[in-house]
């Protein structure tokens, strides 16, 4: 029973590279997200979407771009990765908007 | 726009003391509310959540919270602390109509001390 599992677990980018951060769920959940933590900022939502096909942005969307091309999977994109995107990237799913979300473990960034 | 203000960043007991953690919220439509909990190295799992059935809600590990209305508050207790409690608490905000995207609060950081 996989639930929410993101790729890769660790990575680090130099300035300007670029990357994908995989999702993906197995519960067919409708809703699915990408937050950042940060020290001290707690979770910061970057993007979501509501279904397949759907995406919209959060409060902190600069320098990102996704894709859910598949419900099971949402994409988050690093075009040209900057040292302020040095975070940890938590991917999470919800049957809905109201229910509770599921979270994955983590993506531990670092670019330098 | 929803949003979630957690007073204390950190917070410290003394094992078998009370757990008090504060969290106030803004919506302009009924929220739905929420408590979560990560453990270090771990994602975040559901502590309890209010969905406007009862005010009082009663989450896993002897966690309850409490919405008032009034004070735009859900503030998270535990009557006896365990060492196990130690972790990070978040605060998160749904709204019942819109988007129902979930924002949280910055989190607050529980020590047990011995």
């Amino acid at each position: 029973n996989a639930g929410v599992t993101q790729t890769p677990k660790f990575r680090v980018l130099k300035t300007g590279q670029s990357m994908t951060l995989l999702c993906a769920q197995d519960m067919n959940h409708e809703y699915m997200y990408w937050y950042r933590q940060d020290p001290g900022m707690g979770l910061r939502l970057i993007h979501y979407s509501v279904g397949e096909g759907t995406t919209a942005k959060g409060e902190v969307p600069d320098g990102y771009n996704v894709s859910r091309l598949k419900k099971q999977n949402f994409l988050l994109g690093l075009e040209s990765a900057a040292p302020s995107q040095t975070s940890v990237y938590f991917c999470a799913s919800s049957l809905a908007g109201l229910t509770e979300a599921f979270f994955g473990q983590g993506t531990r960034l670092t670019v330098v | 726009a929803q949003s979630v203000t957690q007073l204390g960043s950190h917070v410290s007991v003394s094992e078998g003391a009370l757990v008090l953690l504060r969290c106030n919220y803004s919506s302009s439509v009924p929220p739905y509310l929420f408590w979560y909990v990560q453990y270090p190295n771990q994602g975040l799992q559901l502590l309890l959540k209010y969905t406007s059935a009862a005010t009082l809600v009663k989450g896993i590990n002897g966690f309850e919270a409490e919405f008032k209305k009034s004070e735009t508050s859900f503030h998270l207790t535990k009557p006896s602390a365990h060492m196990s409690d130690a972790a990070e608490y978040f605060c998160a905000v749904s709204e019942i109509q819109g988007a129902q995207k979930l924002v949280f609060g910055q989190g607050t950081r529980l020590t047990i001390n011995p």
